[in-house]
C-alpha cells in the first residue's frame, strides 16, 4: 500500500494563478481531510469529507475548493492563489469519522504564492 | 468552537533529560490522540486514549488522559535526538467529523 499519496511535493505560483493539489489514498478510508500548516499555527483544516460524494467546511475554508468523486481522491483546488496561502499543505484521510480514528498524512505539498 | 492549547510551544532539552508537553481542551472530549512530526516531515499517529484517567505507555513515552477528559500529557524520559520533532495532541471537533489539533511543541534535543 502506498498510503496517501500528494502531488506535488513543491509548486511556485504567482498571484491570481489557480492550481489543483491532488491527494489519493489506496486505504479505502471514508474520511479524507486537508490542513494546512503554518509556523506558530498547528494544523488548520480546511476541507473535509466524510465519502464520496460529501464535503464540509473546517476552520479555515476561504479561497479553496474541494470535491469526492471517488474513495480514493480528495483534490483541492485554490482558485486565484493570494501569498497569503503561501503554506504547507497534508492531506489526511482515516478510516472513519475524523474525531474517533487515527489520521494517516501525505508527505505534504509546500506551496509558495509570490 | 472547541480549542485544543498545548504548552509550552518550545523546548529544549540536553540528552538524557526527561520532557513533558501539555494538552488542554476547552471542551470534553471523546478520545484525544497524540502525533509526532519531525523535521521537514509529516504528522505520524503515536497513541489514541478514550478512558478517563487512562495512561498508555510506548517505551519511553508515557501518555495521560484526564480524569475530566480535558487535558492530557505525553512525557518522554531520559531524551535522545531521536525524539526530537514537534509533538501534536489532537480531539474531536463539535460534530465529531474532524480533527482539532493543538498548536504543537516542538522538542530540541542536545546531545
Amino acid at each position: 500500500n502506498a498510503g496517501v499519496t500528494q502531488t506535488p511535493k513543491f509548486q511556485v505560483l504567482k498571484t491570481g494563478q489557480s492550481m489543483t493539489l491532488q491527494c489519493a489514498q489506496d486505504m479505502n478510508h471514508e474520511y479524507m481531510s486537508w490542513y494546512r500548516q503554518d509556523p506558530g499555527m498547528g494544523l488548520r483544516l480546511i476541507h473535509y469529507s466524510v465519502g464520496a460524494g460529501i464535503t464540509d467546511q473546517g476552520e479555515v475554508p476561504n479561497g479553496y475548493n474541494v470535491s469526492r468523486s471517488t474513495t480514493e481522491d480528495f483534490p483541492l483546488r485554490l482558485l486565484s492563489a493570494a501569498p497569503s496561502q503561501t503554506s504547507v499543505y497534508f492531506c489526511a484521510s482515516s478510516y472513519n469519522s475524523g474525531g474517533n480514528s487515527p489520521l494517516h498524512f501525505g508527505n505534504g505539498t509546500r506551496l509558495t504564492v509570490t | 468552537g472547541q480549542q485544543v492549547m498545548q504548552i509550552p510551544q518550545y523546548q529544549h532539552v540536553q540528552e538524557g533529560e526527561d520532557f513533558t508537553t501539555y494538552c488542554n481542551s476547552s471542551t470534553t472530549l471523546s478520545n484525544i490522540q497524540w502525533y509526532k512530526q519531525r523535521p521537514g516531515g509529516h504528522p505520524v499517529f503515536l497513541i489514541q486514549l478514550v478512558k478517563s484517567g487512562e495512561v498508555k505507555k510506548q517505551k519511553r513515552l508515557t501518555f495521560q488522559f484526564g480524569e475530566a477528559k480535558k487535558n492530557s500529557s505525553l512525557h518522554i524520559t531520559a531524551t535522545q535526538t531521536t525524539d526530537v520533532g514537534t509533538y501534536f495532541c489532537a480531539g474531536p471537533g463539535n460534530a465529531g467529523n474532524m480533527l482539532t489539533f493543538g498548536g504543537g511543541t516542538r522538542l530540541m534535543v542536545k546531545p
